[in-house]
Formats: structure tokens, C-alpha cells, sequence
């Protein structure tokens, strides 16, 4: 069964460097999206992308993310400089289009575990 | 802010009882789905409910809907050690690039 993966599955990082998180979504959807997941909290909605742009993003995605679709396949969340409060699991989802009976649910990958120090 | 309330938070029961827990809101929703989470691991899809009063089963998990579309509910029959997980009920989108939003979740623990 086609599945999203994510890579790494944990990356530990120093405060003030870059990371970027990457996902290959499932290959037929069309919709991709980031969440996280601080330990203990709500899975929390980070961005929706769709034909090479965000269609929406919430107050935590700030100038210090980026995503990108670099090609066909990968999708992937960058964060510039970061910070100990960036500490969490973070989610990549995909979503199929309309011509698709479920177009609006969305499938998870694994997680990457980001531990900022 | 569209918030799902999810009851009980944590629940342990006794392998083979059966259990409900519930998700609810103030807020209609175009669907709603429930997903079930293990610790480290992502949010795994079980159902989405469309229609107000559906009904739909998977193996032992019984899904329904409310008739107004506010809340849902997930009966679970025999409960068996592998049922342990996270589970969360979530707003579906109104569109195909609509965020999930997830309620708090119910933790659920069956002892062998």
C-alpha cells in the first residue's frame, strides 16, 4: 500500500542552524501539507501547499520555515535558524485531488524527530 | 476557532470490555475523521464520516456520526491489547487544501 515517508527519522541540531525535513508524499496526491507535534500537545497544522504554493499557513509558520517541492517527488520543510522551542516531531501529510473519491483525507508519513540543543 | 472536545482523556479498561469514547463540538463539520496514533509514529487514518447519522464499522470499531454533524462517536467491541494507542478525531478539510485540525485525543490503555 503506497505510504508517505519522511527522512531522517530523528535529527538533532544546534540552536541557530538550518534543517531541512524531507517527505516523498504518495505519488498520485497532489496536496501536501506539514504539522507538529510538540511532546504531550495536539498534532498542530503548520502549512498546506498545493501547485508549487502555499495555499495556507498558520501563525507558527513564520519567515523561518520554507517549504519547497524541489522535483516530482520530495517536498520539504526548511527552517532557517532554529530555536529550542522548535523541538518536536513534525508530520508530513499528502492529500489526493478532486478527481479522487477521497480527496480530503490526508495520510501521514512517520515523523522526523527534531531535537534542537 | 473550530475546537473538538474529545471524552474521556484517557480511558484503561480490562481486555475483552467494550468502551465509547466521543468527540464533540459546537461547530458543524462537511466530515470528520478519526485517527489512531502510537507513540513516535504518525497519525494513521481509520474512517472518514460524511453523512449526519452514518454509521460505519471497522472489524471491532463502530464509527457514527451524529445526525447534525457535531459530533462522533467510536465504539469499540472486545477490546483486545492491540487497541493501546491514541485516539483522535479531526475536523475534516472543506476543501482539498484545508488543514486538519485534531482534538486533544483520548488515550486509551487495555490491560491483558
Amino acid at each position: 500500500e503506497p505510504e508517505v515517508t519522511q527522512t531522517p527519522s530523528h535529527q538533532v541540531t544546534q540552536m541557530g542552524q538550518e534543517v531541512i525535513l524531507r517527505c516523498v508524499p504518495i505519488s498520485n496526491h497532489l496536496y501536501f501539507y506539514w504539522y507538529r507535534q510538540i511532546l504531550g500537545q495536539k498534532v498542530e497544522f503548520l502549512v498546506s501547499f498545493y501547485n508549487n504554493e502555499i495555499s495556507e499557513k498558520s501563525e507558527i509558520f513564520d519567515d523561518q520555515f520554507s517549504v519547497e517541492r524541489p522535483d516530482g517527488s520530495n517536498f520539504t520543510l526548511k527552517i532557517r535558524s532554529t530555536k529550542l522551542e522548535d523541538s518536536a516531531m513534525y508530520f508530513c501529510a499528502s492529500s489526493a485531488g478532486q478527481v479522487f473519491a477521497d480527496y480530503y483525507e490526508q495520510y501521514f508519513g512517520p515523523g522526523t524527530r527534531l531535537t534542537v540543543t | 476557532t473550530q475546537l473538538l472536545e474529545q471524552s474521556p482523556q484517557f480511558l484503561s479498561i480490562q481486555e475483552g470490555e467494550n468502551l465509547t469514547v466521543y468527540c464533540n463540538s459546537s461547530s458543524v463539520f462537511s466530515s470528520l475523521q478519526w485517527y489512531r496514533q502510537e507513540p513516535g509514529e504518525g497519525p494513521v487514518l481509520l474512517v472518514t464520516v460524511v453523512t449526519g447519522g452514518e454509521v460505519k464499522k471497522l472489524k471491532r470499531l463502530t464509527f457514527q456520526f451524529g445526525d447534525a454533524r457535531k459530533d462522533s462517536s467510536l465504539h469499540i467491541t472486545a477490546a483486545q491489547t492491540g487497541d493501546t494507542g491514541l485516539y483522535l478525531c479531526a475536523r475534516g478539510g472543506y476543501s482539498s487544501a484545508s488543514k486538519i485540525i485534531f482534538g486533544s485525543g483520548t488515550r486509551l490503555s487495555i490491560r491483558p
